[in-house]
């Protein structure tokens, strides 16, 4: 069965700092992945997936299928970053998504 | 385009109580979804649909929750009898259909819901 894991809730960095939000996941075939994040009070929205291959607002996130990770990063933190961020993933077949349970991220200034 | 839309954006109500929370997914989008999300569990699929018809409910958390699509362009989830505990952000999202590779979800703002 599918499964995406953010093991960390809560993660706090000072801006500047690099950051990294962890993302796993189990599945067998070949999944799509998706960073969506959530600011204060808003509606979740999509940062990036991995089949575009893109830098938005200067996150990456690389599939690495032999770890099953697909970790979002980010080398300088800035005060806007401080959000939910949701990791997800889609199956071949089938529109349904599969959330982690997010992680919050906080950048102290 | 306005997006998903919901509606109420919040419900505040008595345990006991009928809630009835409302979306209209973005024109063309031929499936549909309801999540709840809460401090502990995160972002719950409730029920998703395609094309009106649910697909996959097993998220439903009991007999308490129902949802309907009765046309394209609207869908309601209800619970009957509320509860404490259902008390939660409930969100609405859609997706165009398969064929062009998987296509990511746009989400609408929520629907904060209290039961006191």
């Amino acid at each position: 069965a599918q499964r995406v894991t953010q093991p960390e809730k809560l993660l706090s960095v000072f801006k500047g700092a690099p950051v990294e939000l962890k993302c796993n996941y189990s599945y067998s075939g070949s999944p799509e992945l998706f960073w969506y994040v959530q600011y204060s009070r808003q509606r979740l929205q999509l940062l990036l997936r991995h089949i575009s291959r893109e830098s938005i607002k200067g996150f990456t996130a690389d599939l690495n299928k032999g770890e099953t990770s697909f970790h979002l990063k980010k080398p300088f933190a800035q005060e806007e970053d401080s959000a939910m961020y949701y990791c997800a993933l889609s199956r071949p077949t089938g529109n349904q998504f599969y959330f982690g349970t997010g992680t919050s991220l906080t950048v102290i200034p | 385009d306005a997006g998903v839309i919901q509606s109420p954006r919040h419900e505040v109500t008595e345990m006991g109580q009928e809630v009835t929370l409302r979306c209209k997914p973005i024109s063309g989008h031929d499936y549909l979804f309801w999540y709840r999300q809460t401090m502990m569990r995160g972002l719950e699929l409730l029920i998703y649909f395609n094309n009106n018809v649910p697909i996959d409910d097993s998220g439903m958390p009991e007999d308490r929750f129902s949802a309907k699509m009765p046309n394209a362009s609207f869908s309601t989830l209800k619970i009957q009898p509320s509860e404490p505990r259902d008390s939660a952000v409930y969100f609405c999202a859609s997706s165009p259909s398969l064929g062009q590779a998987r296509r990511p979800q746009h989400f609408g703002d929520g629907t904060r819901l209290s039961i006191l």
